[in-house]
């Protein structure tokens, strides 16, 4: 079945960028969606990106999407201690029937 | 800025007992789904629901579970004769064609 994986653990200081990277193997996905959990919440939806882009652009967030390599990655400029949470990649194939989600990484921003 | 939202909380059950979590989804949706959230795992789909029927289940979805659209505005997830496994954060969450937005998610705790 699909796959979507991600590493478990990025640490980072503050004012520094974030890179949270995801590979996913089901080539029908049609959008792919960065969502950030923070303790004891629910899942936020950040941003997400439909699979004929490659980059999407929003604030401090960036989105680049590599489709060959079935690659997505998020990237947080000037990271800030309210970023530290749980960041889920998902997608989903045609039809919006289902998502799939990565087991999350966890981000921890030193100040 | 509209919300999914669930009730309640956080349930304590006893093994063995009927739980009904309720979801009042966002109100132009037409996509509806619950996922569950084992404490540390990945978030796992449950079903999805479009047009008043369900369009999917995971293999986790057996006899168990059922779902229902009562009123045109509630959503809800009946689990039958609970098990100490089903002890887990359920989300809900509701859709258009290209995103999802979660609900804060309900504790459920088996004894």
């Amino acid at each position: 079945g699909e796959d979507v994986e991600q590493s478990l653990f990025l640490s980072v200081r503050e004012g520094d960028s974030s890179v949270i990277n995801c590979t996913y193997t089901d080539s029908s996905s049609t959008y792919l969606y960065w969502y950030k959990q923070e303790p004891g919440a629910g899942l936020q939806l950040l941003t997400y990106i439909f699979s004929n882009m490659d980059m999407k652009q929003d604030q401090r967030l960036t989105v680049l999407l590599n489709k060959k390599d079935k690659h997505l990655s998020l990237r947080i400029a000037d990271t800030q201690t309210g970023d530290s949470a749980i960041y889920f990649c998902a997608e989903t194939p045609h039809g919006f029937n289902k998502f799939y989600f990565g087991s999350g990484t966890k981000l921890n921003v030193k100040p | 800025e509209p919300e999914v939202t669930q009730t309640p909380s956080h349930q304590v059950t006893q093994m063995g007992q009927e739980v009904i979590l309720r979801c009042v989804p966002i109100s132009n949706h037409l996509y509806f789904y619950w996922y569950r959230q084992i404490l540390g795992q990945k978030v796992e789909f449950l079903v999805s629901f479009y047009n008043n029927e369900i369009s999917e289940k995971s293999e986790i979805f057996d006899d168990q579970f059922s779902v229902e659209r009562p009123d045109g505005s509630n959503f809800t997830l009946k689990i039958r004769s609970t098990k100490l496994e089903d002890s887990a954060m359920y989300f809900c969450a509701s859709g258009s064609t290209d995103t999802q937005y979660f609900g804060p998610g309900t504790r459920l705790t088996v004894l």
